[in-house]
């Protein structure tokens, strides 16, 4: 069965630093990658997302994660945060079929 | 604006009670889900629905049930029979496999007391 693990379930950060949010799969074959973000009482968004290609996506405001298969990870980053990217975020991995993995969460709090 | 439309966004509910949560979308979606999002554990799959007057049980059915009669409407209730049924609860939809990303509602929490 397919799984989703991500590394941090809290991650505090102040404003202008940089942020990596990891995430692991476990599946051997092709797979589409996500990353949705949960803003405080919001629902959720997409952030981006990867079937193929470059293995560097950029998705909005100022994301990015970058595709290591051999790694089996897509691991989210922005080079500098502000105060309004405090959120819960979920890394998801689908494999084909009506099903995604979702990972369980990393709730990122950015101090001013 | 077209979205996906959750009600009520609280819900209280006795033990040994039945209770309906609501989901509708006018995106013109043809598949939609419900998730069930608990702290620390991500969102698991209940249902799922492809086309109208079909549905099929994802990883956590058990003490849920649903229908789906039109293409906007996919209500879930919880029944008596589940066991743990305080939680928080996402309709989605995507408008044919999921790979595109769902389209989420805005949620519901549903609290037994």
């Amino acid at each position: 069965a397919q799984s989703v693990s991500q590394h941090n379930h809290h991650v505090i950060l102040s404003e202008a630093a940089s942020l990596e949010l990891g995430c692991n799969y476990s599946y051997g074959g092709t797979v589409n990658l996500f990353w949705y973000v949960q803003y405080p009482g919001q629902h959720l968004q997409l952030l981006l997302k990867y079937f193929s290609g470059d293995p560097l996506v950029k998705g909005i405001k100022g994301f990015e994660a970058e595709f290591i298969k051999s790694k089996f990870s897509f691991n989210l980053r922005k080079p500098s945060v502000q105060w309004s990217d405090t959120a819960e975020y979920f890394c998801a991995v689908n494999a084909g079929g009506q099903n995604f993995v979702f990972g369980p969460g990393t709730r990122l709090s950015v101090l001013p | 604006d077209g979205g996906i439309t959750q009600s009520p966004k609280y819900l209280f509910r006795k033990e040994g009670q039945n209770v309906t949560l609501s989901c509708e979308q006018n995106l013109n979606h043809d598949a939609m889900y419900w998730y069930r999002q608990d702290p620390g554990q991500g969102l698991r799959l209940i249902y799922y629905s492809q086309i109208v007057n079909d549905f099929q049980k994802g990883d956590i059915a058990e003490g849920y049930s649903v229908s789906r009669e039109k293409k906007e409407s996919f209500p879930l209730t919880v029944t008596s029979a589940q066991k743990n049924p305080t939680a928080f609860y996402l309709c989605a939809s995507s408008i044919g496999p999921p790979e595109g990303g769902y389209t989420f509602g805005s949620g519901t929490r549903l609290t037994v007391v």
